[in-house]
C-alpha cells in the first residue's frame, strides 16, 4: 500500500454513461497525476495537477474528459458519454516536488460494454 | 521527440541473472526511473537513478549513463515472483515522467 487510494476498484458501465473516479494522495504530496493504461502498454498521461492548479492536460486527450482538485488534495476523473475504446485501467499517482518519486493508487478498472 | 526503447518480453530461469536494457531521447533530463507493474496491477518504484554509474539495492541492481542515453535494470537470484512487466521511466526538463511500454519479464522453473 502505497498510501495513494482510488475508488471505485472496478467500474461497468454502459456506452454513453458517464463515470466518475476519486482519487486521494498522499497527504503531503502536492503534485497529482491521472494516467490510462491498456494492455501491454505503458501508462499514458492525461493530465497533471499541481495543488488545485490543473497545469497540463494530454492533447490527445477528448473534452469528454475533465478531471479537478478543488482544494488541492482529493481529485476526480469524469469521463462522459463513454466509449467502449475508453476500457481501461486508469491510475492515480502523486508525489512532492522536484525529483521526487510518484507513487501509485491500486487503479480503477473500467469496462465499457 | 521523447523516446523509450526497452525489449519487448524476455524469458529466464528462475535463479538465474538477467539484465534489462533501456536505451531514452528526451527534453532534458532529471534522472530516470525504474518501476514493477504485476499483471492488473499498479506500478511500484523500484529504483532511480540520477547520476552515472550503479545503484544496488538488495537483488536488483540499476545502472545509468547519461551521455548515452541508456540504462539498465539487473535482477539477480530471479524468483518466480519476478514475473512482471518493467518500466523504464526518464523524467524531463519538466519533472515528467517519459513512459514506454515496458519490459515483460517470464521467469520458468
Amino acid at each position: 500500500d502505497t498510501g495513494v487510494s482510488q475508488n471505485p476498484r472496478h467500474k461497468i458501465t454502459k456506452r454513453g454513461q458517464n463515470v466518475t473516479f476519486r482519487c486521494d494522495p498522499i497527504s503531503e504530496h502536492n503534485r497529482l497525476y491521472w494516467y490510462r493504461q491498456t494492455l501491454g502498454q505503458g501508462p499514458e498521461f492525461l493530465t497533471y495537477f499541481q495543488n488545485e492548479a490543473q497545469l497540463e492536460k494530454s492533447r490527445l486527450l477528448s473534452d469528454r474528459f475533465s478531471a479537478e482538485r478543488p482544494k488541492g488534495s482529493f481529485s476526480t476523473l469524469e469521463i462522459q458519454r463513454t466509449e467502449q475504446g475508453d476500457s481501461a485501467m486508469y491510475l492515480c499517482a502523486s508525489r512532492r516536488g522536484g525529483q521526487d518519486t510518484q507513487y501509485f493508487g491500486p487503479g480503477t478498472r473500467l469496462t465499457v460494454l | 521527440g521523447q523516446n523509450i526503447d526497452q525489449p519487448t518480453e524476455m524469458t529466464a530461469t528462475e535463479g538465474a541473472i538477467v539484465q534489462i536494457n533501456c536505451t531514452y531521447q528526451t527534453s532534458g533530463f532529471n534522472g530516470l526511473f525504474w518501476y514493477q507493474q504485476h499483471a492488473g496491477e499498479a506500478p511500484t518504484f523500484l529504483s532511480y537513478n540520477v547520476l552515472d554509474g550503479l545503484e544496488e539495492k538488495g537483488r536488483f541492481s540499476s545502472f545509468l549513463s547519461r551521455s548515452k542515453g541508456y540504462s539498465y535494470l539487473l535482477l539477480k537470484e530471479l524468483q518466480m515472483k519476478d514475473s512482471a512487466s518493467y518500466l523504464c521511466a526518464p523524467m524531463d526538463s519538466n519533472y515528467q515522467l517519459i513512459w514506454g511500454a515496458g519490459t515483460k519479464l517470464i521467469i520458468k522453473p
